[in-house]
């Protein structure tokens, strides 16, 4: 079956950091991929996804390239600010299911 | 544009209670339908799912059940609600093509006393 595995959490980093919350996937046939972000008590917002080999999603500063030689798809930015506080989540949905299969998310936070 | 809504926002309940959660999806038409529960400090958990009105697939035996009168009206309900039953419901939307990505609601928060 298909699963998504993302670096544990909680992520803490000062203000213009780098970041880097890694994402991997077990998943048959050609999965789309995508990362969402939850700000506290809300629901979640799609951030970005790929859905197609090599393919970078880009939204808000954010990144994330589609790497099927290594199943992943992790989320980078190159300087994150305090608003960025929020938790992530990897995301596949592959094949006729027409369900996502989430990762565990990954909580981070911006110290200023 | 495409909207989708969720009420109430927050409810807490005794137990023993009955429960209804509706979410309803404004600007589009045949969508999928989505719900989800996220424990706190937890992933999230698909509920039960929707390609259609009356259509509703059960991901998880429990003692919740989801109905769809109308097209973009989904109901989430249970008889009587136990405390395992509290946190956060999100409702989600998808074009019915079946594209991947789903759009979700603000969610409910559900406290079971």
């Amino acid at each position: 079956g298909n699963s998504v595995t993302q670096m544990e959490g909680p992520v803490t980093l000062s203000e213009e950091a780098f970041l880097t919350i890694n994402c991997t996937y077990t998943a048959t046939g050609y999965p789309s991929l995508f990362w969402y972000v939850q700000y506290p008590g809300e629901g979640l917002q799609l951030l970005l996804k790929a859905t197609k080999a090599d393919d970078k999603g880009s939204n808000k500063g954010f990144e994330a390239t589609y790497r099927k030689e290594t199943t992943s798809f992790h989320l980078e930015k190159g300087s994150v600010q305090v608003s960025d506080s929020a938790v992530y989540f990897c995301a596949l949905s592959s094949g006729s299911a027409r369900q996502l299969t989430f990762g565990s998310g990954t909580q981070l936070t911006v110290l200023p | 544009s495409q909207t989708i809504h969720q009420w109430p926002a927050t409810l807490v309940q005794p137990v023993g209670s009955p429960l209804s959660l509706e979410c309803t999806v404004e600007g589009t038409s045949n969508p999928n339908l989505y719900w989800y529960r996220q424990a706190a400090g937890r992933g999230l958990q698909l509920l039960f799912y929707s390609v259609g009105i009356g259509q509703i697939s059960s991901e998880v035996p429990q003692n919740l059940s989801a109905s769809r009168p109308q097209d973009r009206q989904f109901i989430l309900s249970s008889k009587k609600l136990l405390l395992s039953d509290s946190g956060f419901y999100l409702c989600a939307w998808e074009y019915g093509t079946g594209a991947g990505e789903q759009y979700f609601g603000p969610g409910t928060r559900l406290t079971v006393t």
